[in-house]
């Protein structure tokens, strides 16, 4: 299996300040037709995950602009641009290039 | 946009099974494909497996097979996840979702407590 490792477990930042989350994975996500299938998705507790981020950089529907993805093969980043207070919660990334698909443990964001 | 209704919680004894169900409201997403993903309590999401709600085609992580079992009824365009031989391992927090885990259900919280 694909084994996806954030980092780092916990984020501490201030409003209106950067944030990168950090995920690679132990085989590369690059499938022969040349998509790369990496998601990231937030979590806020009590509540189901929501998708952010496809293909490694696009982003879905109703997703700020503040939110940005990025990296190749086995290195992928998210970023915020300047985190606002909703933005707190657990990030995941997943990838699903391969059988089995394989989630991230997590990025914890807190202000 | 497609709605995914999930059953209500679940508590189990250790041995026994548990079967959720998992409703597509509409059609109108790119496939027809559904996965099955668990978190269990203060751990990120694990994927269970993945069933065609037109075909009937299925797959599931090698970890669950012989414990999960993946069903369908076309004619209420509802899932199914039967899961045996419960284990406390196995509280978790049990979700639906669409191809490329677009949109969500709300979650059935499976307890396994004797």
């Amino acid at each position: 299996d694909v084994v996806m490792t954030q980092s780092p477990l916990s984020l501490p930042v201030t409003l209106g300040q950067p944030a990168s989350f950090s995920c690679r994975s132990s085989q590369s996500l690059l499938y022969t037709d040349g998509v790369t299938s990496l998601s990231w998705f937030h979590q806020r507790p009590g509540q189901s995950p929501r998708r952010l981020i496809y293909e490694v950089s696009r982003r879905d529907s109703g997703v700020p602009d503040r939110f940005s993805g990025s990296g190749s093969d086995t290195d992928f980043t998210l970023t915020i641009s300047r985190v606002e207070a909703e933005d707190v919660g657990f990030y995941y990334c997943l990838q699903y290039t391969r059988w089995p698909y394989t989630f991230g443990q997590g990025t914890k964001l807190e202000i | 946009q497609v709605q995914l209704e999930q059953s209500g919680a679940e508590m189990k004894n250790p041995g026994a099974s548990v079967k959720i169900s998992c409703k597509a409201s509409t059609y109108t997403f790119s496939t027809d494909f559904f996965h099955w993903v668990r978190q269990a309590p203060g751990q990120g999401p694990e994927w269970m497996g993945v069933m065609n709600l037109d075909t009937g085609e299925k797959r599931s992580a090698q970890k669950f097979q012989g414990r999960v079992t993946l069903a369908r009824d076309t004619s209420t365009r509802t899932l199914y996840l039967e899961v045996s031989s419960l284990t406390s391992d196995d509280t978790a927090l049990y979700y639906c979702t669409t191809d490329y885990a677009v949109i969500w259900g709300q979650g059935t919280m499976v307890t396994v407590s004797s």
